[in-house]
């Protein structure tokens, strides 16, 4: 089955901790997005990266960090410097005719 | 600032009617187009996307684009309960090489019984 996954699917964080967001596709996709997704709020690019060992910041890059060493994945860090990391994150990768599927997100809330 | 504008809903209609969601954006080069669907609590997922001026059909829905008045459409004919959700249309930013969408704040569609 080729798809996008995203671990965990539910996450707590507590103040002042650094989490790490999975997402992994065997779509053979070479570009990778993360976004974030607030309540009544469209999706706000966090970061993207177009190939492996390259990524560019997005809309709102600040408190979040990324890597991208293996063209199937792409993990998300938010870090202790993200003042308001409670959001619902979604990963995607772009297909044929600039077209993006979404992987089944995760919510992340801090306690 | 690019932007995609979408009416916030939400949009009643009766099971077996027609819904029409609409889209404007502002960025007249855009060449790319896309409508998804995001039930409550889901990650989005893709309907249709269409590049050229005019309608394409798949099933129930039919994507409208009208690239002069910078808008673009998706109707859904015999809407069911279980088109309940929000629609989202994003348009392709041509700036650079970047492929980046940008996205409406979506359409909250009510189909009723």
């Amino acid at each position: 089955d080729g798809g996008i996954t995203q671990s965990p699917k539910y996450l707590f964080r507590k103040e002042g901790q650094n989490v790490t967001l999975s997402c992994e596709q065997n779509l053979n996709h070479d570009a990778m997005y993360w976004y974030r997704q607030d309540p009544g709020q469209g999706l706000r690019l966090i970061y993207y990266s177009q190939i492996v060992n390259d990524f560019q910041k997005g809309d709102i890059a600040e408190g979040y960090s990324v890597s991208r060493e293996k063209k199937e994945s792409f993990p998300l860090t938010v870090t202790s410097a993200q003042k308001n990391p409670t959001a619902f994150y979604l990963c995607a990768s772009r297909g044929g005719g600039d077209t993006q599927y979404f992987g089944p997100g995760t919510r992340l809330t801090v306690l | 600032q690019k932007e995609v504008e979408q009416n916030s809903g939400p949009l009643s209609v009766p099971e077996g009617a027609i819904a029409s969601l609409n889209c404007t954006y502002s960025d007249r080069g855009s060449q790319s187009f896309f409508w998804y669907r995001q039930y409550s609590g889901k990650s989005p997922e893709l309907i249709m996307f269409i590049y050229s001026n005019g309608d394409k059909e798949d099933g129930r829905f039919t994507a409208q684009l009208n690239k002069a008045s910078q808008y673009v459409s998706l109707l859904i004919r015999d809407s069911q309960p279980s088109d309940s959700a929000t629609y989202l249309c994003a348009v392709i930013d041509n700036a650079g090489n970047n492929r980046k969408l940008i996205w409406g704040l979506g359409t909250s569609l009510a189909v009723n019984p």
